[in-house]
């Protein structure tokens, strides 16, 4: 199986801040990754698949880039809502696989 | 607007069984591939099994293989997962996903889980 590593685990950060999350794959996938959004209670959201392609109505502060095996995600100026957890996810080979996930705090 | 509901999650003693179903609307269902994700409470997210459009294909994370089936009902437009030998650590929200596909000029055909149901609780405990 892919493992996907997220670093870091949690973050503390201020509205208006510009944010980088970093996923690592153990092996190369090319570009088959997908990033989600988590809020408590709620289901994940997607944001970005195929490693940078925003998804519809996602802000374009989102951004995600990346190939093979090291990808980011920045948000570029915080925003009170962005407050979340972000989980990575490969499809390049079942099973599919989640990053541990990424807690993004208010400092 | 494309909508999936799950149902049947619930309590049940270890060694016992489950059924979660999710019923997809707003879309066409039979067009698609489904997954089922779960989360245990304070962890994070987990794929547990996903099914082609026709039902052909089944793939599973090793962890529930023989344990676990998923299946689909086109005609209506539900989706399942029978949950047998339950452990403890199989306790969790279940999401159903649609999962779907489509051409990426760089990377060729890519997959994506694009919308999530609201989730089922299921708790193994005795």
């Amino acid at each position: 199986d892919i493992q996907m590593t997220q670093s870091p685990s949690s973050l503390s950060a201020s509205v208006g801040d510009r944010v980088t999350i970093t996923c690592r794959a153990s092996q190369s996938i090319s570009r088959y990754l997908n990033w989600y959004q988590q809020k408590p209670g709620k289901a994940p959201n997607l944001l970005i698949s195929a490693a940078s392609t925003l998804q519809s109505g996602v802000p374009s502060r989102f951004g995600g880039s990346g190939s093979g095996t090291d990808f980011t995600l920045t948000i570029s100026s915080l925003q009170p809502e962005d407050f979340a957890t972000y989980y990575c996810h490969q499809t390049y080979s079942s099973p599919q696989t989640f990053g541990q996930g990424t807690r993004l705090e208010i400092k | 607007e494309v909508q999936l509901v799950e149902s049947g999650g619930g309590l049940v003693q270890p060694g016992g069984s489950l059924r979660l179903s999710c019923a997809a609307s707003g879309f066409t269902f039979s067009s698609y591939w489904m997954s089922w994700v779960r989360q245990a409470p304070g962890k994070g997210l987990e794929w547990v099994a996903g099914i082609k459009q026709d039902g052909s294909e089944k793939y599973y994370v090793d962890s529930v293989k023989g344990r676990f089936a998923i299946s689909r009902d086109n005609a209506k437009n539900s989706l399942y997962l029978q949950m047998n030998s339950l452990r403890a650590e199989d306790t969790a929200v279940y999401y159903c996903a649609r999962d779907s596909s489509s051409w990426d000029s760089a990377t060729g055909f890519v997959r994506r889980l694009d919308y999530w149901g609201q989730g089922t609780l299921g708790t193994v405990s005795s």
